[in-house]
Order: structure tokens, then sequence, then C-alpha cells
């Protein structure tokens, strides 16, 4: 059984470069999250979205950072114009929902802005 | 306003010894209450998870304990050992009326040394 796939792994952008961060659950699941992890802190909520759907976007940048989970294939974290503050780990969860609440996660994606 | 906070932020215990993490949480709707391990890299691993209807889970060398009415949970690892030095988090979060739960609020992690 595949765990939660991620890629790239590690993500270098210049300042005012796009970043597409991609996301592929566990098989089965259909809810996928996405969070931010600065050097040293904890991790931070951004986005929640099921199938064609966000659920959940209270933990996203108003501006900049958009995500999507298309009906086929990965969720795509996309985030615009990148500015150094964007350097940090970013990682997906993905859950089965229908009541299961446990969340996994995948490897990351390191990204740094030059 | 940080919802679920997480003591003490490092840890060193020599093996064989109980390792113990606590957190508390503001929040009184949340009802699911996962910890999760890091090691340098890495993404989190789900360790355990407790809901507030049980007051102790236990698999294997780790244990949760849970007290809803001091809104506070913990996180026990027996007979330590120096392969269990990593980053320790709580989170909580509440159920979602679609079926999902809502993102998880972490605490902020407790860096855990087994010194040998």
């Amino acid at each position: 059984n595949a765990g939660v796939m991620q890629n790239p792994r590690h993500l270098v952008r210049r300042r005012g470069q796009e970043a597409r961060l991609r996301c592929s659950p566990m098989k089965g699941h259909s809810h996928v999250y996405w969070y931010r992890q600065l050097p040293e802190e904890g991790l931070k909520f951004m986005v929640y979205l099921q199938k064609e759907n966000i659920i959940d976007e209270s933990g996203m940048p108003k501006e900049r950072f958009s995500a999507e989970f298309p009906k086929e294939g990965p969720s795509i974290l996309r985030i615009q114009q990148v500015v150094r503050g964007d350097s940090a780990a970013y990682f997906c969860a993905s859950s089965l929902g229908q009541g299961v609440l446990e969340q996994y996660f995948g490897p990351g994606t390191r990204l740094t802005v030059t | 306003q940080q919802q679920v906070k997480q003591s003490p932020q490092s840890l060193i215990v020599q093996k064989g010894g109980i390792s113990i993490i606590n957190c508390a949480y503001e929040n009184t709707a949340f009802d699911y209450f996962p910890w999760y391990q890091q090691f340098p890299g890495k993404g989190p691993a789900l360790l355990i998870a407790i809901r507030p209807d049980v007051s102790e889970k236990k698999e294997g060398r780790f244990t949760i304990s849970f007290n809803k009415s001091a809104k506070q949970f913990s996180l026990h690892i027996m007979d330590s050992q120096p392969g269990d030095s990593a980053t320790y988090f709580c989170a909580a979060s509440k159920r979602y009326s679609g079926g999902g739960a809502d993102g998880l609020t972490f605490g902020k992690g407790t860096h855990l040394i087994i010194q040998p």
C-alpha cells in the first residue's frame, strides 16, 4: 500500500516565481489537507479539500496561495510570486473520511526561495 | 491565539525511563486528539490517538492519558529507547459535518532525546 506521495521533495524558486506542489493521497482516501511547517515550529493548517471542493481554507493566506483537488489527478498547492517568507516545509495529509478522522502525512516538499 | 499548548519544549530521558509530554487545549469542541512523531527531514507519523469518551489508550509502549474536565492530555512512552529520539507533536481537531475532520491544530512540539 503506497502512502501519501508528494513531489517534488525539494523545490528551489527565486523570488517572484511560481511554486507548484503536488500531493497524491493514499489509495481510497478522498480528503486532503495541506500544512506548512516553518523551521523549529509546529505545523499550521492551511486548507482542507475533497474531490473538486474546497471545504475549509481558513488557514490559507489570502493572496498568492491557492489549492485544488481535481476529479482526476493529484491535489495541487500553488504559490504565486513567491517571497523569502514562503520558505518552509509543506506537508500534505490524507484521510479516508466517512467518519474516520486519522490523517496520514506525506514526506513533504521543502521549498526554498532565494 | 494558540489553541493547543505543549510542554516541555525539550526533554532528555535515560534509556529505559518514562518520557512524559503534556498538552492542554482550549476549544471544547475538539473531539479527536492524536500524537505524531517526526524525525528530521521526514513527515509526521501518526503514533496514537484518543477520543474524549475514554480516559486512557495504550498501544505497546505508548499511552495517552486524557482528562476532559481539565482539558489536558499527555503521552507516556514507557521503556524509552534511543530510537524514540524525535520530535513529538500533539494535535486536536473536531469532526466535520461532511464525514471528515477539520484540519488539525498542532502543539509546538517536544524535542525528545533518549540517552543510551
